[in-house]
């Protein structure tokens, strides 16, 4: 079946660094949508992706869809202690069923202030 | 304000013993799912009803069944919960069949096994 797999499983940062995790799928994607789980606490979506190539920001955050749609990467400005948490990328294919997402395995980021 | 509400926050159950977990809404969200997610795991998709209709993922052990009697209920049935079970259970909705919808979850239910 389709696989999501995430690089790196775990990152640890210094306040003001920058993060970065990578996504991607054995599959071509319809969309890819990006979730953060503090800990403790229960996945919030962030933003998706539609269009190959495409960019959108939030803030310090940065996310890109690849021109192939089988890649997806979450970039993080100058970290602080509040992004701590597991960001997991969720893919989506269209093929009459409901929305259905296979999860990311997932990247655990600690930020030390 | 609209949400997914999962009941209770905590289950203590022993090996063995059928346990329910809940969950509402108020979002009015026609797709409604349950994930087991284990300590640094990914949620894993267990089951989801579209309105009525209900899916269930091929490896979802028989053990757990899932109710949903209404828009907003859906309950999640363990029949004899083994140790393996433990885990933390999440309830998400979304609506419709449409691509680019994102899912809401509820705060979860994590379930101990004595």
């Amino acid at each position: 079946g389709q696989q999501v797999m995430q690089i790196p499983q775990y990152q640890h940062v210094q306040e003001g660094e920058d993060f970065t995790t990578y996504c991607n799928s054995s599959t071509t994607l319809s969309n890819i949508q990006w979730y953060k789980q503090r800990p403790g606490g229960h996945p919030v979506f962030l933003i998706q992706l539609v269009k190959s190539g495409e960019v959108k920001k939030q803030k310090r955050l940065t996310f890109q869809f690849g021109e192939a749609k089988k890649n997806s990467s979450l970039h993080i400005t100058a970290t602080q202690t509040t992004d701590v948490g597991t960001y997991f990328c969720a893919a989506q294919n269209y093929g009459g069923a409901t929305n259905k997402l296979i999860f990311g395995t997932g990247t655990l980021l600690a930020v030390q202030p | 304000d609209a949400m997914v509400i999962q009941n209770p926050r905590y289950q203590v159950t022993q090996f063995g013993k059928p346990v329910t977990l809940s969950c509402s809404q108020t979002l009015n969200h026609n797709v409604m799912y349950w994930y087991q997610q284990k300590s640094s795991q990914a949620p894993k998709l267990l089951f989801h009803y579209y309105d009525k209709d209900f899916n269930n993922e091929a490896d979802t052990p028989d053990n757990f069944q899932s109710r949903r009697p209404n828009t907003s209920f859906c309950f999640l049935d363990i029949r004899s919960p083994g140790l393996g079970d433990a885990a933390m259970y999440l309830c998400a909705t979304g609506n419709d069949r449409g691509l680019g919808q994102p899912q809401h979850f509820g705060d979860g239910t994590r379930l101990s096994i004595l």
